[in-house]
């Protein structure tokens, strides 16, 4: 299984709703990201986890909270957004974070969650 | 942090035709240079990559160029086919995966 995928595709949900998006691999990566992307706008990077820990958390508000169960596993937690917080949530997925030297580290993404905060 | 900017923004060619895409970085450390497109509605899939310690990557019709003494790399898009029409963004990294991404190119590939 080459694949990352993310659930559920779409969701909508009011400023005083708590939901979860999930994403899965089994491609034996250790390094998994969540990045934020707004229309017409390039992948902005939330959080990595490295071997199920949290090792980069770029200042994100804390109504978003990751979770990494385990290595196959990542989740976001969503409680208390706001508007703005409307967007495309991609998953991905790579070998490590950091550390391959001279080897490649492609990451993979997943479809995303397309997030309506009303 | 790392700070990508990419250039143009749109880009309309002719079929048969080359595409070039430049971005800059600011980070000296920055050492793996991916370029993905994402079709709208879709996922970023990684087209190209290099990294610090080459100067060019060839695939197919895709090449990449880098030059670490000015700090930009390039996308190169020979004989370009109607279905070359996306999106385009470079990224570079600090430890191969903190990617920072530019704005994104909008490519047009006229038949």
């Amino acid at each position: 299984d080459t694949e990352v995928t993310q659930t559920p595709k779409h969701l909508v949900m009011g400023m005083t709703n708590k939901k979860s998006l999930k994403c899965e691999q089994h491609m034996g990566h250790r390094a998994m990201y969540w990045y934020k992307q707004k229309a017409k706008k390039p992948p902005e990077l939330m959080f990595v986890y490295s071997y199920e820990k949290l090792s980069i958390n770029e200042s994100v508000p804390s109504r978003f909270s990751p979770e990494c169960p385990n290595s196959s596993l990542l989740n976001l937690h969503l409680h208390a957004l706001q508007p703005e917080d409307s967007a495309l949530y991609l998953c991905a997925s790579s070998q490590v974070a950091g550390g391959l030297g001279l080897a490649g580290n492609e990451q993979f993404f997943g479809p995303g969650t397309r997030l309506t905060v009303l | 942090g790392e700070n990508v900017e990419q250039h143009p923004s749109t880009l309309s060619v002719q079929e048969g035709d080359s595409a070039v895409i430049k971005c800059t970085y600011s980070d000296s450390a920055s050492n793996y240079f991916p370029w993905y497109k994402q079709e709208l509605g879709k996922r970023p899939q990684l087209i190209i990559d290099i990294r610090s310690n080459v100067g060019e990557k060839k695939d197919q019709r895709i090449a990449v160029t880098l030059n670490k003494t000015a700090k930009h790399f390039s996308l190169h898009i020979t004989e370009t086919q109607p279905e070359d029409s996306t999106v385009y963004f470079c990224a570079a990294a600090v430890d191969d995966y903190k990617l920072s991404f530019g704005a994104g190119t909008t490519v047009t590939v006229r038949a």
